[in-house]
């Protein structure tokens, strides 16, 4: 079946420091992506999607300048927290559609990537 | 949440009993999910029903859509202590995925 992968898997940092997170679909191709956030024993959050090629639309409360994504490719959505703080710390989960089944019903999603900010 | 709300927030089973977890929605939606997450890691999917559906079943899995209620149910039926996870419906709506808040089943050896 489809693959997507994230990486790190988990990162600790320093407030104030920046973190990048990478999003890959391995074996196919994505326009668009999406990205979710998930505090400890809550839900899934929807923060923005992601759209190759163009710019990415954020959920209402999402703070685009600070979470900066960029969908460098076909198969790679990056997620950066800008000037991380420990309110940001969470557990970031990314998503793909296969391309031309954006409308279908089937999301692959990533394993995860773990942020905790100190 | 997102979308909406998930009951019981929390359940607690014996092995071999049925576990229903029940979501409601707000919006229309094109379809409704369920999915499972073992404590901190990733989301499997587990079945899906489309809004012009009003049961499913997949297995052990037995799944329901009130669309005039805005509400699912997912039965699993002869619960097995791997079955202990968190589950959560997701309504796909303009191609985006909103969550419910979860129910986390226990089901004890």
């Amino acid at each position: 079946g489809a693959v997507v992968s994230q990486h790190p898997s988990w990162v600790i940092c320093k407030s104030g420091t920046s973190v990048k997170i990478e999003c890959r679909s391995l074996d196919f191709q994505a326009t668009t992506m999406f990205w979710y956030r998930q505090f400890p024993k809550q839900s899934l959050m929807l923060m923005a999607t992601s759209n190759e090629g163009s710019k990415a639309t954020y959920e209402q409360g999402v703070e685009k300048d600070k979470f900066l994504i960029n969908h460098a490719s076909l198969t790679l959505s990056t997620l950066t927290v800008t000037s991380a703080h420990p309110e940001d710390s969470s557990f970031y989960i990314c998503s793909a559609p296969p391309w031309g089944r954006e409308s279908q019903e089937t999301q692959y999603f990533g394993p995860g990537t773990r942020l905790l900010v100190l | 949440s997102q979308q909406g709300e998930e009951d019981p927030q929390a359940l607690s089973i014996q092995e071999g009993e049925n576990a229903t977890m029940n979501c409601s929605y707000k919006t229309s939606i094109n379809n409704l999910q369920w999915y499972r997450q073992n404590s901190g890691r990733g989301l499997v999917h587990l079945i899906l029903i489309r809004s012009n559906e009003r049961e499913k079943h997949s297995g052990r899995l037995r799944v329901t859509l009130d669309t005039s209620k805005k509400s699912s149910s997912l039965l699993i039926t002869a619960s097995r202590a791997a079955d202990t996870a968190s589950y959560f419906c997701a309504t796909e709506t303009f191609n985006k995925f909103y969550f419910g808040s979860g129910t986390k089943l226990n089901v004890k050896p």
